[in-house]
């Protein structure tokens, strides 16, 4: 497609469910970023994968949270356990070089209830 | 990374050109800034990004002076569907770099 895509666009879960998240970015782009934005504040950083290097893991919160890359394309982000302070918007990047900076998918608004 | 300091809302009219500047003191040398817009419920998009004096493109303009510790991005005669928030990062250009974005200028246009 021509641009990050993220499924699904709304999730209403229980506390201590599991969840999957999913960002498919936008065809060549190695480059992926997962961001987490509660009610009315700024983005929070979460993991970063480039290429077939390790990801950069240093945004996660705790060993709740995990995110794969699978052949260098879509991305999943798993939350186990949910807790109500997991509700928020989860925001997916993608980018080739940042001579135009990162498009970013609508994101998945989480609800953990 | 650049720790950046914004207002953290400004209002305007329609037609009225805007000045958002942003502080970035301990700009790095190979540190680029960048500049999103964000509308409620979608993602940021992205709006400019310079290393120094002046951009300019299809929606907005950027100052950046010559110790590059301020940035000013400049909306031209803004219209009511320009009210979003407005992030300034700062980050070096390699591609993939980690932005962190702040809480960003929450830019209200009135008619």
């Amino acid at each position: 497609g021509a641009g990050v895509s993220q499924s699904p666009s709304n999730k209403v879960t229980e506390k201590g469910k599991d969840v999957e998240l999913r960002c498919d970015p936008i065809s060549g782009h190695t480059a992926l970023y997962w961001y987490r934005q509660s009610l009315g504040q700024g983005l929070e950083f979460l993991i970063y994968f480039q290429g077939n290097s390790a990801p950069d893991k240093s945004g996660l919160p705790s060993d709740r949270f995990s995110a794969e890359r699978t052949g260098g394309s879509v991305s999943t982000l798993t939350i186990q356990r949910t807790q109500q302070e997991d509700s928020a918007v989860y925001l997916c990047a993608s980018s080739y070089r940042t001579d135009n900076g990162y498009t970013f998918g609508s994101g998945t608004r989480l609800t953990v209830v | 990374l650049a720790k950046t300091t914004q207002p953290i809302s400004m209002d305007s009219y329609e037609g009225q050109e805007v000045n958002i500047t942003c502080s970035h003191n301990n700009i790095a040398t190979n540190d680029y800034i960048t500049w999103y817009q964000q509308f409620p419920s979608q993602g940021p998009r992205f709006i400019i990004q310079g290393y120094k004096t002046k951009v300019t493109n299809e929606v907005a303009s950027l100052f950046i002076p010559a110790d590059r510790k301020s940035s000013t991005l400049s909306l031209p005669r803004v219209s009511l569907s320009d009210t979003a928030v407005y992030y300034c990062l700062v980050g070096e250009k390699n591609y993939g770099q980690n932005f962190v974005f702040g809480p960003g200028t929450r830019l209200s246009v009135l008619p």
